[in-house]
């Protein structure tokens, strides 16, 4: 059975920094490609990032971009996100979502989420 | 960025009724493999989205018959034969051609 765990969610200051996880079972994961979406509360669903199965190749959505970095860990089925200079707008849940082919980007299983909370 | 425009944005069912939501998008999504790269999720209250329809049609995996997409090119729709209860959330359409991925505006389905 297909699991995504994420973790690493929190209240963190406006200009802070959070790493998120995502541990993930039951599939291949070196042979994914993986992704990041978001949403924010009571809000529609944002795609944030995608990551190459041998982690070479990434990208990011504007809203984002020079202040997330994604990387994986194929030696511990491990996806990270890790976020700076985080900003109010940035307050959302975070899902780890895997592509039902490898390097597709339809998206068969996500995570439970994690939210992350950014205020003063 | 490629715009994916929903409607309605509000949909109340009576159980037993059909429903059909629409979503365009700004760009064609067919692509020369014959593929429209068009998915449809659910998202029920409280939980993470779910996969619906991938393919522009095809159900995924424990998905039942009375759920459906079609369309091509820029214009689909998911059709519901008969709502059940089952299918209150919130229903996102998403293209898979164009980086970044995008979202429709999310279609809210209540029961009457």
């Amino acid at each position: 059975e297909v699991q995504l765990v994420e973790s690493g969610g929190g209240l963190v200051q406006p200009g802070g920094s959070l790493r998120l996880s995502c541990s993930a079972s039951g599939f291949t994961f070196s042979s994914f490609a993986m992704h990041w979406v978001r949403q924010a509360p009571g809000k529609g669903l944002e795609y944030l990032s995608v990551i190459s199965s041998n982690g070479s190749i990434t990208y990011y959505a504007d809203s984002v971009k020079g202040r997330v970095t994604i990387s994986r860990d194929n030696s511990k089925n491990t996806l990270y996100l890790q976020m700076n200079s985080l900003r109010a707008e940035d307050t959302a849940v975070y899902y780890c979502v895997k592509p039902w082919a490898p390097k597709g980007f339809s998206f068969d299983y996500w995570g439970q989420g994690t939210l992350v909370t950014v205020s003063s | 960025d490629i715009v994916m425009t929903q409607s309605p944005l509000s949909l109340p069912v009576t159980p037993g009724e059909p429903a059909s939501i629409s979503c365009r998008s700004s760009q064609s999504l067919l692509y020369s493999n014959g593929y429209n790269y068009l998915d449809w999720y659910l998202q029920k209250p409280g939980k993470s989205p779910q996969l619906l329809i991938y393919l522009g049609s095809n159900r995924a995996s424990g998905v039942p018959h009375r759920i459906s997409g079609s369309g091509s090119g820029t214009d689909f729709t998911l059709k519901i034969s008969r709502v059940e209860a089952e299918d209150v959330g919130v229903y996102y359409c998403m293209q898979a051609l164009h980086t970044p991925n995008t979202f429709g505006q999310g279609t809210r389905l209540e029961i009457k």
